[in-house]
């Protein structure tokens, strides 16, 4: 049983098209994330939901837009793709810090994206 | 803008050998650090949640201790085997913050 699962693995597509990647949890988990890794290889986050409420916008372009049907699924939508959108796309989840002392984030295998 | 720092960069140890790396982090409004190992072609798996100034938490050859005060964490790898490649991650959360804040990674490679 996969605990954090995004699809797809692979998603290649060219400039000015509109895109969706998808993330189900099924831990139980009230919170999900968003994550970016950038050329450099590090890890940026993006956007988070707490049982379905955004409690994290970063500086992201609102081409990018997050949404989240239940606290089990937080799907991310992108608009006009852009080369610079190229990168690996990581959805994690977690309990609510507050609810439990540091948990920690259960990630997805990723989404390789390639605009072209 | 918080730093969250991990040095080195990178390294190669011979199997065998114990190794340790360095997490720095603001030693203000402190809340939590985390250690994850993400090996090539995975996504990164938590090791470690630490939340106590002094903590000292062990999994195997693997252990990691906290000083929220000076803002450093270390990750000690003891007798490294080849099965230890992989980055190693520490994330950040400040109080009152819900943000995961990842260090740049340090990429351990153990030649067997």
């Amino acid at each position: 049983d996969t605990a954090v699962s995004q699809t797809p693995k692979y998603l290649v597509t060219q400039m000015g098209n509109d895109k969706s990647i998808k993330c189900e949890q099924n831990l139980g988990h009230d919170t999900m994330y968003w994550y970016k890794q950038d050329s450099k290889k590090f890890l940026k986050i993006m956007f988070s939901y707490n049982n379905k409420e955004l409690i994290i916008n970063e500086t992201v372009p609102n081409r990018f837009s997050p949404k989240s049907p239940d606290k089990a699924h937080l799907n991310l939508h992108i608009n006009s793709l852009e080369l610079g959108d190229s990168a690996v796309y990581f959805c994690a989840s977690s309990h609510t810090l507050d609810a439990v002392w540091g948990s920690p984030l259960h990630f997805g295998n990723g989404t390789r994206l390639t605009v072209t | 803008i918080l730093n969250v720092e991990q040095s080195p960069q990178s390294l190669h140890v011979q199997e065998g050998d114990s190794t340790n790396f360095t997490c720095s982090f603001p030693s203000s409004n402190f809340y939590a650090l985390h250690w994850y190992r993400w090996e090539t072609a995975k996504s990164p798996e938590a090791l470690f949640v630490m939340t106590l100034n002094g903590d000292e938490k062990k999994k195997g050859r693997i252990s990691a201790t906290l000083n929220t005060k000076e803002g450093y964490s270390y990750l000690y790898i003891k007798g490294s085997q080849p099965e230890d490649s992989a980055t190693y991650l520490c994330a950040f959360i400040g109080s009152g913050t819900y943000k995961y804040i990842f260090g740049t990674g340090t990429r351990l490679k153990v030649l067997a």
